[in-house]
């Protein structure tokens, strides 16, 4: 079975720093998607980035990028320019693209506070 | 605009009564699927459909009913066989079960008092 690891329950970064969060996962297939979602004090999941495990190339979203190392079954995401509205919850997911196990499988979450 | 409307947002139940909870989105998504937040546990998936008039349990349905009537709703029940139903509860989509992000509601916490 599948399992993702964030090992990191709390980071810390000072406003305009950067910071990275890590997410290890397990896995025998050899194609799926990662993603990282960020759960801030309303609640609300908000996803922030994807990446297909076919795709070589790391996802990008304005601050926001990913080191995906297939290899080493790494996934962390990289924050840049931090931001106070950045202080979330995050969330690494692993999803399956085998038929019928399309079910995500979600990590422990990380909280991240900014510090102004 | 389109999303994914869950209610009510606070919710509190007595032992050993059933309560549902409701999730409707308009994004014409043919999955949904309810998940359970517990602190310091990411999300456990109680269950999910891939279509109207299908579902299929989770890791963690006992305790719990769906139904899957109409494309655009996904009700959730939380029964009095669940043994410890208090948590947060949240309810997402995605355009099929077999492509694409899911996008989430923004929760019902439930309290049995």
């Amino acid at each position: 079975a599948q399992t993702v690891t964030q090992s990191q329950p709390e980071m810390s970064v000072q406003e305009a720093e950067t910071v990275t969060l890590s997410c290890t996962y397990d896995t025998s297939e050899s194609d799926y998607y990662l993603f990282w979602y960020k759960q801030p004090p309303s609640r609300q999941m908000i996803l922030v980035i994807r990446q297909e495990a076919y795709k070589q190339q790391n996802a990008t979203e304005n601050r926001f990028s990913v080191n995906f190392q297939k290899a080493a079954k790494s996934f962390s995401l990289k924050i840049s320019d931090s931001q106070l509205g950045d202080a979330a919850m995050y969330f690494c997911a692993y999803r399956s693209t085998f038929s019928g196990t399309y079910k995500y499988i979600f990590g422990t979450g990380t909280r991240l506070k900014v510090l102004a | 605009d389109g999303g994914i409307t869950q209610s009510p947002k606070y919710l509190f139940r007595k032992e050993g009564q059933n309560v549902t909870l409701s999730c409707e989105q308009n994004l014409n998504h043919d999955a949904m699927y309810w998940y359970r937040q517990d602190p310091g546990q990411g999300l456990r998936l109680i269950y999910y459909s891939q279509i109207v008039n299908d579902f299929q349990k989770g890791d963690i349905a006992e305790g719990y009913s769906v139904s899957r009537e109409k494309k655009e709703s996904f009700p959730l029940t939380v029964t009095s066989a669940q043994k410890n139903p208090t948590a947060f509860y949240l309810c997402a989509s995605s355009i099929k079960a077999s492509t694409g992000e899911q996008f989430f509601g923004p929760g019902t916490r439930l309290t049995v008092l």
